[in-house]
């Protein structure tokens, strides 16, 4: 089992690029999927993209032309750019190992961090 | 893509069986074989309890089961406890390399 840390900015003003890094332990993001998922108070989870170690990534339809997923091997780390963002983006972001083929599961949570856009 | 249709809350007394219901589509969970089921306590990440409709992982109690029905899936937790209290979501694969999660379900242990 991995272990995920989350880190970035707690605020963002509107408009402005949201940038979280994760940084993973425990492990190699070598041969695994990676996901951002999050989610606003109260409410559900979000599932806003994903990349492969070789760098391949998918996003969710409604987001893509915001949303920018990237790995740094040398550092262990995954990375999410979400850009123009508004108060609708204010929520918890967790870094998560997944989704896990066959299974298609997301094993690993970091524990979230709270990003709020507001000016 | 919408999200996934859930009740807004369920509640059980001690001891109790009660049963979560995840409706989808048939371009989602009607299709793919892969709902899984996560536990999500206050200011915790979620957990994985259910995977590929109706498998647990090692180390999630046998109180916890899940089937799914056409479009509908269930997550059923039986032998109520205090500690079940959380919220529950489903999530589906939807194709094309996406995913999308249910609204959730705040079960409540009276």
């Amino acid at each position: 089992q991995v272990q995920l840390q989350e880190s970035g900015p707690g605020l963002v003003k509107p408009s402005e690029t949201l940038s979280l890094t994760c940084a993973v332990s425990g492990g190699s993001i070598s041969h695994n999927y990676w996901s951002w998922i999050r989610q606003p108070a109260g409410k559900t989870l979000e599932w806003l993209g994903r990349i492969y170690a070789t760098g391949t990534t998918n996003y969710t339809p409604s987001l893509k032309s915001r949303v920018t997923i990237s790995l740094d091997t040398s550092k262990n780390q995954v990375s999410l750019r979400l850009n123009s963002v508004t108060a609708a983006d204010t929520a918890v972001y967790y870094c998560v190992r997944g989704p896990l083929p066959p299974t298609m599961t997301f094993d690993d949570w970091g524990q979230g961090i709270l990003v709020t856009v507001s000016s | 893509q919408s999200a996934l249709t859930q009740p807004a809350s369920v509640s059980g007394s001690p001891g109790q069986s009660i049963t979560v219901s995840c409706t989808g589509t048939s371009s989602d969970l009607g299709t793919f074989n892969l709902v899984s089921w996560y536990q999500q306590h206050p200011g915790k990440a979620p957990k994985l309890l259910i995977y590929e409709d109706r498998k647990r992982p090692s180390g999630v109690s046998n109180r916890f089961s899940a089937s799914k029905s056409g479009n509908t899936a269930s997550l059923t937790i039986s032998g109520l406890q205090a500690e079940d209290e959380a919220d529950y979501y489903c999530c589906s694969y939807a194709g094309s390399s996406t995913w999308v999660f249910g609204g959730g379900t705040k079960l409540t242990v009276l």
